[in-house]
C-alpha cells in the first residue's frame, strides 16, 4: 500500500527496557517524522529527520533513516510507563503526507 | 503559544443535522489541515489550506465543507453525514514558508473532536 508498513504493530515491554519501532516506505521523501498519540487524543510531534540525514537524537529518542532501504527506525531508551502510546511515522514530500499504520507500545511498570 | 485548540471536544449529531467543527492556532502558521482518524488507524488527510486558500482536497465528499476565515481559524462544516463518518477529526497547522513547502514542516495537532453520527 502507499502507506508502507510499520512493525511491530504492537509491542509490550517492561519499564526500563528499550523499544524499537520500524517504518518502511515505497516512494521518495523530503523528510520523515515520528509522532506519538495517547489514546484518543491529538498527535504530538517527536522528531523530524530529513532525507539527507542518517541519524538524529532527542532526549531518550534516537531515529535513523536509511534511504537506500527506504526505512527508518525509532528507538526509545529506558522506557517509562508514560511512553505507552501509539507511534506513527509520517512520510512527507512536497505535496503529500502519509502516515503509516502505527505501532502500539505498552510499557509495563 | 504553541497550542492548537479544537472545539467541541465531543459532538453527537443526527444524519439531518448541520454542525461545525472549529480549530484555532496563534503560532502564525500559514498552513492548516483537517484529518480524519478511525479507531486504531492512522490519520487520513482531508483538506489543506495554505495562506487561507484551499490547496488540497483529498476527494472528500461534499457533505464536509472546509472554511478558513482567517489565518488563525479553520472550520469544518458538516451536513447530512453518515454513521460511517463517525471518527476523531484532527486539526493541525504548520509554518508553510514558501522555502520549505507545505508538507516538510512539523505539524502541530489539536486534541481532536470525537464525532458520533447517529
Amino acid at each position: 500500500s502507499q502507506q508502507g508498513e510499520e512493525d511491530p504493530q504492537a509491542l509490550s515491554i517492561q519499564e526500563g527496557e528499550n523499544a524499537t519501532m520500524n517504518c518502511s516506505y515505497k516512494t521518495s521523501i523530503n523528510n520523515l517524522q515520528w509522532y506519538r498519540q495517547n489514546s484518543g487524543r491529538g498527535l504530538v510531534h517527536l522528531i523530524l529527520i530529513r532525507s539527507n540525514e542518517r541519524e538524529k537524537h532527542s532526549g531518550r529518542l534516537r531515529v535513523t533513516l536509511d534511504t537506500s532501504k527506504k526505512s527508518s527506525s525509532l528507538l526509545i531508551t529506558a522506557s517509562r510507563a508514560a511512553d505507552t502510546a501509539s507511534y506513527f511515522c509520517a512520510r512527507t514530500s512536497y505535496d503529500k503526507v502519509i502516515f503509516g499504520p502505527g505501532t502500539s507500545l505498552s510499557v509495563i511498570p | 503559544d504553541t497550542e492548537v485548540t479544537q472545539t467541541p471536544k465531543h459532538l453527537v449529531m443526527g444524519m439531518t443535522n448541520k454542525k461545525s467543527l472549529k480549530c484555532e492556532q496563534h503560532m502564525g502558521h500559514r498552513a492548516m489541515y483537517w484529518y480524519k482518524q478511525k479507531a486504531k488507524k492512522p490519520p487520513e488527510l482531508m483538506f489543506v489550506y495554505s495562506y487561507e486558500k484551499l490547496s488540497i482536497n483529498e476527494s472528500v465528499p461534499s457533505r464536509f465543507s472546509p472554511e478558513c476565515p482567517n489565518s488563525s481559524l479553520l472550520n469544518l462544516h458538516l451536513h447530512a453525514l453518515q454513521p460511517e463518518d463517525s471518527a476523531l477529526y484532527l486539526c493541525a497547522s504548520s509554518h508553510n514558508t514558501m522555502a520549505s513547502g507545505a508538507f516538510t514542516d512539523t505539524q502541530y495537532f489539536g486534541p481532536g473532536t470525537r464525532l458520533t453520527v447517529l
